[in-house]
Parts: C-alpha cells; structure tokens; sequence
C-alpha cells in the first residue's frame, strides 16, 4: 500500500524557517519524481515544487523561488521542503504527492496519483 | 502562465441528477489535463488523467471529456458521497503545474 505521511509543520513567525518531511511507503520511491502542493486556509490548491527521481532537477512555482528549496533522500524514502524567509501567506496546508507514471518507456510525471494527509504550516507573529 | 478558470463556482443539485462542471484553459492544453475530488478534510483524490481516462478505481459514473481548452467533468448519477470540491489541473508546461480554482458541488 502506497503511504505517504509529512510531518514538520507548526507555527513559525514571519521571517522564520521550518523544514517539512514527508516519509514514503509501499513504492519504489526511486522511480518517482515527487511534488508538494499546499492549500491554504479556506482557499485552492496550489502546486509549489517537484522533483525528479535523482534529484537533479528541481522545479518551483514563482512565489516560493529563492525561498523554498525541494530535495530528496532516496536511501531514506524521504523527501524534504526547507523553507525560509517565511511570510504570512505561505501559510497553508502542505501536502507531499506522488506524479504518476504513464508507461515504462517514459520517466515524466503525469499528475499527482497519491497524496498525504497534510501538515499544516502557520505563520504568524 | 496557463490559467485554468473552473465555472460554476458552486453547483447546487440533488443525489440522483446529472453533474456537469467545466475547466477552460488559458491556452491550449492539449489533453493534458486532469481532474481531483477533494473531501473536507481530506487529501484530493484524483479521478481523471488525460482529459478522459479514469484513474484506478474511480466509479465508471465519472467522466471526462475535452481538449484543447474546453474541458467537462461529468458525474452521471450523484451519489451522497460525491458532493465535495473538484479541481482541474494541466501538465502542458511540464514539469510545472497549474490548478483550477476548484468548482463546490453542494447538496440542494
């Protein structure tokens, strides 16, 4: 069964850090680039950054670039956002999700096929 | 940046009826598109990929249609179950997403 479960969320002030973990199960977590999306309070859902299956490429949505860095650990079926310079609307609840594959011959991503529960990050001084 | 802009925002309709939401793309999308539902406090769940296929185990009462920028979700028969949020997202611009502002689908 395919798990996978964030942790590392909380109250931080604007200005401040925190690193969100996402521990994965159930898949060869290898094969597959990797994405989180957050959703804040009340609103939709936004896509902020992915992964490819060895790290070597990384991908952000404009908002969080040069703040938020995505990275992974393979050896530890984990993956990681570090954020920084936090700001009041970064807060949210930030999801870790798998992109499903289309067939064997080709390594993209296509969509988000398995999600977590979400930890929710809170800004605010 | 392409813009997917979902309408209605809410849908009101009862269990039994026929649900149709819509998701129109800024650009062309080819049929790069997908379809979530998401639950109050629940992680979304996706439904449809490449416009019309569904994914694993997803009611065959669920379909999607569509291409280019014009693209439909439609529930055949409600189910109490099925009234939540829907969300479309693209992958045209791979490895970058875009999501839908979401479409409410609420018991009358």
């Amino acid at each position: 069964e395919v798990q996978l479960v964030e942790s590392g969320g909380g109250l931080v002030q604007p200005g401040g850090s925190l690193r969100l973990s996402c521990a994965a199960s159930g898949f060869t977590f290898s094969s597959y680039w990797m994405s989180w999306v957050r959703q804040a309070p009340g609103k939709g859902l936004e896509w902020v950054a992915n992964i490819k299956q060895d790290g070597s490429e990384k991908y952000y949505v404009d908002s969080v670039k040069g703040r938020f860095t995505i990275s992974r650990d393979n050896a530890k079926n984990s993956l990681y956002l570090q954020m920084n310079s936090l700001r009041a609307e970064d807060t949210a609840v930030y999801y870790c999700a798998r992109e499903r594959i289309e067939n064997l011959y080709d390594s993209s991503g296509y969509y988000l096929d398995y999600w977590g529960q979400g930890t929710l990050v809170t800004v605010s001084s | 940046e392409i813009v997917l802009t979902q309408s209605p925002a809410t849908l009101s309709l009862s269990p039994g009826e026929r649900a149709t939401l819509s998701c129109r793309a800024s650009q062309s999308v080819s049929s790069y598109l997908a379809w979530y539902q998401q639950k109050p406090g629940q992680a979304p769940r996706l439904l449809i990929y490449d416009a019309s296929n569904r994914a694993t185990g997803i009611p065959a009462r669920f379909s999607g249609s569509g291409s280019g920028t014009d693209f439909t979700l439609t529930i055949s028969s409600l189910e109490p179950e099925d009234f939540a949020v829907y969300y479309c997202q693209q992958r045209s611009n791979w490895p970058l997403y875009t999501f839908g502002q979401g479409t409410k689908l609420e018991i009358k």
